[in-house]
């Protein structure tokens, strides 16, 4: 069936380096990724999306690129920041059943000083 | 950016008493969706509704559970009777249109039946 796979779940980094969270998916269907961030005790809240192969995408310093010959959509920023913990979750929305999220187990990143 | 609000944030409960969660969606928003996280383990979808309706539910979404927006208020997950595999946190999520399109979350509520 239908699949997010994200093979850490905890990222520990000193403040200034860079990070690539892992996001592989399985689907039959054209796949729409989405990264959304949740920080302790708040809501999810999207960080990236992206349908078109091969494009990377922005936001807050974060980015990513949808590949669909290996089926990744990995999370990278150049420089984490203390603000930058929290939990990260890749998750895929596809044609097949509408609009429903499949998330994947969630990397927790945790940034020290 | 767009805010759903979820009430309570917490709620404790004994086995099969009822529970409702509310959502306050996103004012012009017309997709719905419940979303269940096991402590340690990731989101799973329960149901999305549009237009007064069900569209999809998962196998999660057992018979006690129902949903509702009534009068264009609260989007609602009530669980008649309780299970102690009840306890979780339930996301409500929105959206403007379905499809592709990005779905806004609320904070949770904590639900522990005991």
């Amino acid at each position: 069936g239908d699949s997010v796979t994200q093979t850490e779940g905890l990222v520990t980094l000193t403040k200034g380096l860079p990070v690539m969270l892992n996001c592989t998916y399985q689907t039959t269907y054209s796949p729409f990724l989405f990264w959304y961030v949740q920080h302790l005790n708040e809501a999810p809240k999207l960080l990236l999306k992206s349908s078109t192969d091969n494009k990377r995408t922005e936001h807050q310093g974060f980015y990513a690129t949808l590949h669909k010959s290996s089926s990744s959509f990995h999370l990278q920023k150049s420089s984490v920041q203390l603000s930058d913990s929290a939990l990260y979750f890749c998750a895929l929305i596809y044609g097949g059943s509408g609009n429903k999220l499949i998330f994947g187990t969630g990397t927790l990143l945790s940034v020290k000083p | 950016g767009p805010k759903v609000l979820q009430i309570p944030s917490h709620q404790i409960i004994d086995m099969g008493q009822m529970v409702t969660l509310n959502c306050d969606p996103v004012s012009n928003h017309l997709y719905f969706y419940w979303y269940k996280q096991i402590l340690g383990q990731q989101m799973e979808f329960l149901v999305n509704f549009y237009n007064g309706k069900v569209m999809e539910k998962s196998k999660l979404f057992k018979d006690q559970f129902s949903v509702e927006r009534p009068d264009g208020s609260y989007f609602t997950l009530k669980i008649q009777p309780t299970a102690l595999e009840d306890s979780a946190v339930y996301f409500c999520a929105s959206s403007s249109t379905g499809g592709m399109y990005t779905q806004y979350f609320g904070p949770g509520t904590r639900l522990l039946v005991l």
